[in-house]
């Protein structure tokens, strides 16, 4: 079975400085995973996607992520904060059989001038 | 119409109810889904359809409903509304089921059962 945990509910960092959303898989094949970032009182939105190319994922607005089969992590990053990226982020593992996403319980990013 | 539309934005509804969440998209995706988000829990997979005409259960489907007409189409209807169906709904698509596949969210349903 698939399951996701992130690992802190809430990171809170200052404008500038680098941005670490931790994320631990568990899947009994090799696994899709995903990133996805909800602002306040809108859809998700895919940051990036890992699907057994490069292991180090470069998203949109600066975020990466580096597949780690041995940790079994797949970290979220960036190196400067922007306050626009205050928002909630999931971390995500394709299921198996149908194209079932199975979701972490999110971290919410909170960003400080 | 761009991506996915749900209607409506919100709304309260009293215990026992009957509701329909609509979603309709416009990207031609043989799949969609309809989840719940709740706190602390992420968001759980209610139903899903691989294509028009067929329709699964998900993670949490009892007291859900769904249809699939036709592709574009995919609402959720909820028979007789209890206050544990409280909760932003969102429904998804994706060009197939593949796990390889990215889905394309709406902007969610946010209701209240009283």
């Amino acid at each position: 079975a698939q399951s996701v945990t992130q690992l802190d509910s809430h990171v809170s960092v200052s404008e500038g400085t680098p941005v670490l959303l931790r994320c631990n898989y568990s899947s009994s094949y090799s696994p899709s995973l995903f990133w996805y970032v909800q602002h306040p009182n809108k859809g998700l939105q895919l940051l990036l996607k890992y699907t057994s190319a490069a292991t180090l994922v470069k998203g949109i607005n600066g975020f990466e992520a580096e597949f780690k089969k041995s940790e079994t992590s797949f970290h979220l990053t960036k190196p400067s904060a922007h306050m626009s990226d205050a928002a909630e982020y999931f971390c995500v593992v394709s299921g198996a059989g149908y194209n079932k996403l199975i979701f972490g319980a999110g971290t919410r990013l909170a960003v400080h001038p | 119409i761009a991506g996915i539309t749900q209607a409506p934005t919100s709304q309260i509804l009293a215990a026992g109810r009957r509701m329909t969440l609509r979603c309709t998209q416009d990207m031609r995706h043989n799949a969609m889904y309809w989840y719940r988000q709740d706190l602390g829990l992420g968001l759980r997979l209610i139903h899903y359809s691989n294509t028009a005409g067929t329709t699964g259960k998900g993670e949490v489907p009892d007291g859900y409903s769904v249809s699939r007409a036709n592709t574009d189409d995919f609402p959720l209807t909820l028979a007789s509304a209890v206050p544990s169906q409280t909760s932003v709904y969102f429904c998804a698509s994706s060009v197939s089921t593949s796990g390889l596949n990215e889905q394309f969210f709406g902007p969610g349903t946010r209701l209240t059962v009283l």
